[in-house]
């Protein structure tokens, strides 16, 4: 069983739909981060948080630590947006876990 | 301010001969970590560096080893390598130690082929 679980594995949208990418873990945890990998490789860290709500721009994290449960949700979404998004848990024993990636394909 | 950067970006190996890897973070960030991706394991973390000590270490045998300059540039090491190590190798700095408190910057990788 892995240790970070995501979903959906893929997903497809229409340009300005709202998305949702889920993040559930079984380890106890110090921190959670959203990655996002675009074609090529390169990761671009989007946040990182340990309790309630971040925003940037378009994007809202949430994450509620009794559940073991963070989300991801893009608003307004972007043919941009169109990437891998990977959560990462740094566990209490400093190690990070990796979940699989949902992979977005954001239509115009 | 330059971003993180490793050396070389593509790298052809064959089986049995060892490779070295290189990182150079973020100026004035002091933790680099190495990560390695392939499809079938998606990403997984290898150890931390922070201040010339390794710090924290994922579940890799003895063969991948780092060691981590004054400088804070990072050499990731495999010997003996096998078909399987084939992958994305991917580094990250961040200000200091641990994934707690710390945002990672993330090199664009070395992608190794072992043939």
């Amino acid at each position: 069983k892995n240790e970070v679980e995501q979903s959906p594995q893929n997903l497809t949208a229409q340009e300005g739909e709202f998305i949702t990418i889920n993040c559930s873990y079984s380890v106890g945890i110090s921190a959670l981060h959203w990655l996002q990998q675009h074609p090529g490789g390169g990761i671009v860290s989007l946040f990182m948080l340990s309790s309630g709500k971040k925003k940037h721009g378009r994007l809202i994290a949430t994450i509620n630590i009794q559940e073991k449960h963070s989300s991801l949700h893009i608003t307004a979404s972007h043919p941009r947006d169109s990437a891998v998004y990977i959560c990462a848990a740094w566990n209490t024993g400093n190690q990070f876990y990796f979940g699989t990636g949902t992979s977005l394909t954001v239509i115009p | 301010k330059a971003g993180v950067t490793q050396t070389p970006r593509y790298l052809i190996k064959t089986r049995g001969q060892q490779v070295t890897l290189s990182c150079s973070p973020i100026s004035g960030h002091r933790s680099v970590s190495w990560y390695q991706q392939t499809p079938g394991q998606g990403l997984q973390f290898l150890f931390e560096y922070f201040s010339e000590t390794q710090r924290n270490k994922g579940n890799f045998p003895g063969r991948f080893s780092g060691r981590q300059f004054s400088n804070s540039r990072s050499e990731m090491n495999v010997s003996t390598l096998e078909l399987g190590d084939s992958a994305l190798y991917l580094c990250a700095s961040s200000w200091t130690s641990g994934g707690a408190a710390n945002e990672q910057f993330f090199g664009p990788g070395t992608r190794l082929t072992v043939l």
